[in-house]
């Protein structure tokens, strides 16, 4: 199956720093991408949706000032925590879907932030 | 808005035995997904459920779907110890297939 890598699997933050996540499509375009927060021993929640070339749709109640999202090629979606704090540890997970006909997910990146 | 309960949330069985996990959705949808989530792991499909009564399996588990209800199902035969895991059902909303909305998560611990 197609493949989407998450990068870094792990990152270490002191707060007030930003932190960027990347999510790649290995070897699909990807025309759409999701991005979930997942607290501990919880589901995961939807964050926003990215479209290539265009702006991020955010999920009611998510800060776009502070997770800023990026699509600007059909492999390569950015998330960056701006600033970020105690509260903002997370694990974070993206999926990856071309013309939506199938959807993979990245291995997820855990934030802590101290 | 789109809600989607699974039940139960916690799930402690011995091996051998058979179980079933449900999961509710509130609006019309034609598409579920199963996943599986292993401590400190992303998420692995199991089971895409297209449409009304449909069925699959794969290996000790089945999943089923009726969009009558709103109900899908995934049942576990002759559980072993490498079942344990949570469980996501999860549906499509917002006219996207893969815009998912999740359940709680079943946590399931298959005991020897």
């Amino acid at each position: 199956g197609a493949v989407v890598s998450q990068h870094p699997s792990w990152v270490i933050c002191k707060s007030g720093t930003s932190v960027k996540i990347e999510c790649r499509s290995l070897d699909f375009q990807a025309t759409t991408m999701f991005w979930y927060r997942q607290f501990p021993k919880q589901s995961l929640m939807l964050m926003a949706t990215s479209n290539e070339g265009s702006k991020a749709t955010y999920e009611q109640g998510v800060e776009k000032d502070k997770f800023l999202i990026n699509h600007a090629s059909l492999t390569l979606s950015t998330l960056t925590v701006t600033s970020a704090h105690p509260e903002d540890s997370s694990f974070y997970i993206c999926s990856a879907t071309y013309l939506n006909t199938e959807a993979f997910f990245g291995q997820g990146t855990r934030l802590t932030v101290v | 808005e789109l809600k989607v309960e699974q039940n139960p949330l916690f799930l402690s069985m011995q091996e051998g035995k058979n179980y079933t996990i449900y999961c509710n959705y509130s609006t019309t949808s034609d598409r579920l997904y199963w996943y599986r989530q292993d401590p400190g792991k992303s998420l692995e499909s199991l089971f895409v459920l297209l449409s009304n009564g449909a069925v699959k399996q794969e290996g000790r588990l089945m999943a089923s779907l009726d969009t009558k209800a709103r109900l899908s199902t995934l049942h576990i035969t002759a559980a072993v110890h490498d079942l344990s895991a949570t469980y996501f059902c999860a549906v499509g909303s917002g006219g996207s297939n893969y815009k998912l909305t999740f359940g709680k998560g079943t946590l399931l611990t298959v005991n020897p």
